[in-house]
């Protein structure tokens, strides 16, 4: 059964700090990586990642993916309140189907 | 920006009654996503929809589910006989990698 990881489950930190959200999965016939960022309601698009070793940035914001080890990573430097939010990470498989992690809730204080 | 909207915003029904959520993805998009997520939990694939037929879909996505497209902008999606734990926020997304969420429709059984 395709399963995806996030870690931590939890973070809180002062603005201006730097985090690491971590993604693994088991996923067979690997399509795509996709990083949502979600506040109140529906999931915002971060990033798509396909291939290993490529970084992908916005901002303050990058993303890393790992296609061997089975990871992604989501790096948000100098944090701000605003950041505060759960991080999704997907996994793509098969044809056009998306496997989501449990989301990392992060919380940034001022 | 083009964006994906969905009707009603809230449902309330009572169980063993139909419902049909509504979505208006981006318009020259061609594929189409169904999730679902129960409060405080993770999101969950449904269904993918690409060239009106269904691409692929999760064990939770039964015979009680449906999708269609009536009329080449809507894409729908009907329970037939809805059971409390069909309780949930429903997501519509657009684009081949699900890259665009609607707001989603709050559906509440009693």
């Amino acid at each position: 059964e395709d399963k995806v990881v996030q870690s931590p489950l939890s973070l809180v930190v002062h603005e201006g700090d730097t985090v690491t959200l971590n993604c693994s999965y088991e996923v067979t016939n690997f399509r795509s990586l996709l990083w949502y960022k979600q506040e109140k309601k529906a999931p915002t698009f971060l990033f798509m990642l396909t291939s290993s070793g490529i970084e992908k940035k916005s901002g303050r914001l990058s993303s890393i993916l790992d296609k061997k080890e089975l990871f992604s990573i989501l790096n948000i430097t100098a944090t701000q309140t605003g950041d505060s939010a759960i991080y999704l990470c997907a996994w793509g498989s098969g044809t056009y189907k998306y496997i989501f992690g449990t989301g990392t809730r992060l919380k940034v204080l001022a | 920006e083009p964006e994906v909207t969905q009707t009603p915003s809230h449902q309330v029904t009572q169980m063993g009654q139909e419902v049909i959520l509504r979505c208006v993805p981006i318009s020259n998009h061609l594929y189409f996503y169904w999730y679902r997520q129960i409060l405080g939990q993770k999101v969950e694939f449904l269904v993918s929809f690409y060239n009106n037929e269904i691409s692929e879909k999760s064990e939770i996505f039964d015979d009680q589910f449906s999708v269609e497209r009536p009329d080449g902008s809507n894409f729908t999606l009907k329970i037939r006989s809805t059971k409390l734990e069909d309780s949930a926020m429903y997501f519509c997304a657009s684009s081949e990698h699900s890259r665009y969420f609607g707001p989603g429709t709050r559906l509440t059984v009693t």
